[in-house]
């Protein structure tokens, strides 16, 4: 596996369930994000990871709940959400997310979730 | 709050044409600006990174511009190809990592 990888690439669930989005990256990088795409909006940054270190919430309700145990996995474990999440949620990593260096972001496929 | 407008919102050009799509940003003080495509229903491919110092940055027939000053980007698509349709975004770094994306130009190529 090379770059971003996310998986499931699709996912239908209801608004009860449980579930988790997982994105791991082989670039070793050091920094992960997690976007939300929906229609007709621009992308919107949710959580930002340096370090394994939670550096961002973008104000986002608390039925998503990121996760990241080391520099290469990111999780997004997602519980009683609404039909208004249904979107693309991209993962990215990037060198770093902190100092004064700028790093390109490299994004994976994104899963593209719908909620029942 | 930095706010990003791509114009045109679609095109649709005929093979080989010339292509320019603009990006503009109201928040000048930004780090850097990065150009994105995005294929439909998958993920960002990066094209270009321009550094707030540079006036522009080119990759094979990919040309994009930077005037800080008056925030605006450009990225100039030379000869294109049908296989350059998809949606360019561009996306001012006003931090580190604080990428504010715009709503992308969809491009059509025809054959």
């Amino acid at each position: 596996e090379t770059g971003v990888t996310q998986t499931p690439r699709h996912l239908v669930m209801g608004m009860t369930n449980k579930k988790s989005l997982k994105c791991e990256q082989h670039l070793g990088h050091n920094a992960m994000y997690w976007y939300k795409q929906s229609a007709k909006k621009p992308l919107e940054l949710m959580f930002v990871y340096n370090f394994k270190e939670q550096t961002e919430n973008n104000s986002v309700p608390s039925r998503f709940s990121p996760e990241c145990p080391n520099s290469s996995h990111l999780f997004l474990h997602l519980h009683t959400l609404q039909p208004e999440d249904s979107a693309l949620y991209l993962c990215a990593s990037s060198q770093e997310a902190g100092g004064t260096d700028s790093y390109e972001q490299y994004f994976g496929p994104g899963t593209r979730l719908t909620v029942t | 709050k930095q706010e990003v407008t791509q114009i045109p919102a679609a095109l649709s050009v005929p093979e080989g044409e010339n292509l320019v799509l603009n990006c503009s940003f109201t928040d000048s003080a930004i780090y850097n600006l990065q150009w994105f495509r995005q294929d439909p229903g998958k993920g960002l491919t990066s094209l270009l990174l321009i550094q707030s110092s540079q006036r522009e940055q080119t990759s094979g027939r990919l040309n994009a511009s930077l005037d800080k000053s008056s925030g605006r980007s450009t990225l100039y698509i030379a000869a294109s190809q049908p296989g350059d349709s998809a949606t360019y975004l561009c996306a001012p770094g006003g931090g580190t990592y604080k990428y504010i994306f715009g709503t992308g130009t969809r491009l059509k190529v025809l054959a």
